[in-house]
């Protein structure tokens, strides 16, 4: 049963350009969730998602940035336009279940430089 | 004031030492993880606790509810333990929905 696949794994863009994350959850697994690391700074939640619904984006800067998770393949979380500031590490996580406290699995993450 | 807070933010060791890392937190929680993140590395849940203690091999974690503390602790450290630590818990988000607050991470460094 393979874990939380992201990709890419590091991605480069120039400022203007647009970057889409990709995310597979773990098998069986309906919750898919989007964290962003900035450097020197803890861990940050952007949105969950459940298939084909955004439950709570509350995180999520209001401009520039989307995430969907469809019926059929993996999560995107889709940045137009980066800036220098998007420069982060991105972080997905899945679980089997409901979110009120299950156990989470993480991908590797997907580390973003923009220059 | 940040929610989750650990102590230390860094902390070295030489190799054997018993390590204790510390984390509070202000809110309400239906649970707490300890997440170990090797640098440039992906996340893994070490433990996941909504009372008592657990123990894994040389890791031990425990949480008081009441006090809203939680400490993970490494007994005959290792260099290979060298990694962040992150305590993170789920709280309610509104309605039925929780989410993650991580605190900023302790930086372990353990020296041959």
């Amino acid at each position: 049963n393979a874990g939380v696949m992201q990709n890419p794994r590091h991605l480069v863009r120039r400022r203007g350009q647009e970057a889409r994350l990709r995310c597979s959850p773990m098998k069986g697994h309906s919750h898919v969730y989007w964290y962003r690391q900035l450097p020197e700074e803890g861990l940050k939640f952007m949105v969950y998602l459940q298939k084909e619904n955004i439950i709570d984006e509350s995180g999520m800067p209001k401009e520039r940035f989307s995430a969907e998770f469809p019926k059929e393949g993996p999560s995107i979380l889709r940045i137009q336009q980066v800036v220098r500031g998007d420069s982060a590490a991105y972080f997905c996580a899945s679980s089997p279940f409901f979110s009120s406290g299950n156990t989470i699995y993480f991908g590797e993450g997907s580390w973003l430089t923009v220059v | 004031k940040n929610e989750v807070e650990q102590s230390p933010q860094n902390l070295t060791a030489q190799e054997g030492e018993f390590i204790t890392i510390n984390c509070s937190y202000s809110v309400g929680i239906s649970a707490l993880h300890w997440l170990q993140q090797h640098p440039g590395g992906g996340i893994v849940s070490l433990f996941m606790l909504s009372s008592g203690k657990k123990k894994h091999g040389r890791l031990i974690a425990t949480i008081n509810i009441q006090e809203k503390h939680s400490s993970l602790h490494i007994t005959a450290s290792h260099p290979r333990d060298s990694a962040v630590y992150i305590c993170a818990v789920w709280r309610s988000s509104g309605g039925s929905n929780y989410k993650l607050t991580f605190g900023k991470g302790t930086l372990l460094t353990v020296n041959p």
